[in-house]
């Protein structure tokens, strides 16, 4: 059964990077069928999709995060990674990852999802 | 633009039935999905492609498309069902949009 796992630091300054991984077990990032997301929850409100990674690297970012945001994998170590640059506490929120599956034209679903991890971007 | 729209809260009495909208100009030419989500814990997919069931899900959730809108519909709402509940589609390639959730509460 596929298990994907968030880690990375829980507090963050403002104008420095968030990294976080998202650790992939029982199956593997490279497989073709699937592609991998990340995507936040600002404490209280609703979900907002970051962006999109498929195996061969092809990155698709949110327009309005696309110039902080930098999506990659790691084959090797079955995970992906997440950075935002420049934070402000707007980016406050648990991060989650997830397998992604679709296109357009067929419909996009995230599942499953990872258990998500709390970034606090606070001084 | 792309946005979609849902009620920030829906109420039912168990067993009764629950309805969750989600509309948006997009959703008469894509696909939706729906997320369950209970209090601190990760968001479920429920329905995928408007009204497909993934398997393990129960029977009771289902979901229907009408022009710009789809609904989710909880038959013989259970206690167990209090959730936030999100829906998705899909913008263009592979980016997506969420609505804003609908906290559904069970009287």
């Amino acid at each position: 059964q596929l298990h994907l796992q968030e880690s990375g630091p829980g507090l963050v300054k403002p104008s420095e990077t968030l990294s976080l991984t998202c650790t992939v077990s029982g199956g593997s990032i490279s497989d073709m069928s699937y592609y991998w997301g990340w995507l936040r929850q600002p404490p209280g409100k609703g979900l907002e999709w970051i962006g999109s990674i498929q195996y061969s690297g092809s990155t698709y970012y949110n327009p309005s995060l696309k110039s902080r945001v930098i999506i990659s994998l790691d084959t090797p170590k079955n995970q992906l990674s997440l950075k935002v640059t420049s934070v402000t506490a707007a980016d406050t929120g648990v991060y989650y990852c997830a397998r992604a599956d679709g296109d357009a034209v067929a419909g996009i679903m995230y599942d499953p999802w990872g258990q998500g991890t709390l970034v606090t971007v606070s001084s | 633009s792309f946005a979609l729209t849902q009620p920030p809260s829906v109420s039912v009495s168990p067993g009764q039935t629950a309805r969750i909208t989600c509309s948006g100009d997009a959703l008469s030419r894509q696909y939706a999905c729906w997320y369950q989500q209970k209090t601190g814990q990760a968001p479920v997919l429920v329905i995928r492609k408007d009204s497909e069931r993934p398997s393990g899900i129960p029977e009771r959730f289902s979901g229907s498309s009408s022009g710009k809108s789809v609904t989710l519909t909880i038959s013989g709402v259970q206690a167990e069902d209090e959730a936030d509940y999100h829906c998705q589609s899909a913008d263009s390639g592979l980016s997506s949009i969420f609505g804003g959730g609908t906290r559904l509460t069970v009287l």
